[in-house]
């Protein structure tokens, strides 16, 4: 069975502090998503990675992709009071052929207090 | 361009009623799936249609839940009769048919208390 584990599970910080997330797994994915979702919403997609090793940058937000497509992490700079969230890894169950099935990691919960 | 909508956002109904959620997925997006978080759990799917037709439904909990997505368009996904442990946050995301890898706008959740 495919998991993702995502640590912490809480965090929080001040203002201006950097930060990192991790989301692993003992099974390979074929990419990985990063979704931020606020009270009240759902997930909204910040980056997708596909090729091991992979960087991705979003502003203040860096994404980077294990060299063996098993783990992901998410660093943001000088956190701001408006990267408070839940943030949630996600990625294609394998073998899922045409079908489209995301698993999904429990999720990090984010407070920047001012 | 209308995101992903779904009615309604807060439902309380007690165990044994019917309770029909509705989802609007953004106009011409022929995937459209459904999910269900319950409270300390992770998001599990529920199942994806590709336009009317059910491309993948392993994980309806049971017979109790039934997905329908008539035309097309919107989907409804009905729990009759719902249980206790059927609440939770339900929730409905689309896609372009060919998009990849897998990148799924969401709507708003319904959060379902059965009590």
């Amino acid at each position: 069975t495919q998991l993702l584990e995502q640590s912490p599970q809480f965090l929080s910080i001040q203002e201006g502090e950097n930060l990192t997330v991790y989301c692993n797994s003992s099974s390979v994915f074929s990419s990985l998503q990063w979704y931020r979702q606020e009270p009240g919403e759902g997930p909204v997609l910040l980056v997708t990675v596909v090729t091991g090793g992979e960087v991705k940058k979003l502003k203040r937000l860096t994404f980077q992709f294990g060299d063996a497509r098993k783990d992901s992490s998410l660093h943001i700079t000088a956190a701001q009071p408006g990267d408070t969230g839940l943030y949630l890894c996600a990625g294609p169950q394998v073998n899922a052929g045409n079908n489209r099935k995301l698993i999904w990691g429990l999720g990090t919960s984010l407070a920047v207090n001012p | 361009e209308a995101g992903v909508t779904q009615f309604p956002s807060h439902s309380v109904i007690e165990k044994g009623q019917t309770v029909t959620l509705r989802c609007d997925p953004i106009s011409g997006h022929d995937n459209l799936y459904w999910y269900r978080r319950v409270m300390g759990k992770e998001i599990k799917f529920l199942l994806h249609f590709v336009k009317e037709s059910k491309q993948d439904e392993s994980g309806m909990p049971n017979n109790r839940f039934l997905a329908e997505r008539t035309g097309g368009t919107y989907s409804t996904l009905k729990v009759q009769p719902a249980e206790l442990e059927d609440s939770g946050v339900y929730f409905c995301a689309s896609s372009l048919r060919w998009s990849t890898p897998y990148e799924q706008y969401f709507g708003p959740g319904t959060r379902l208390t059965v009590t």
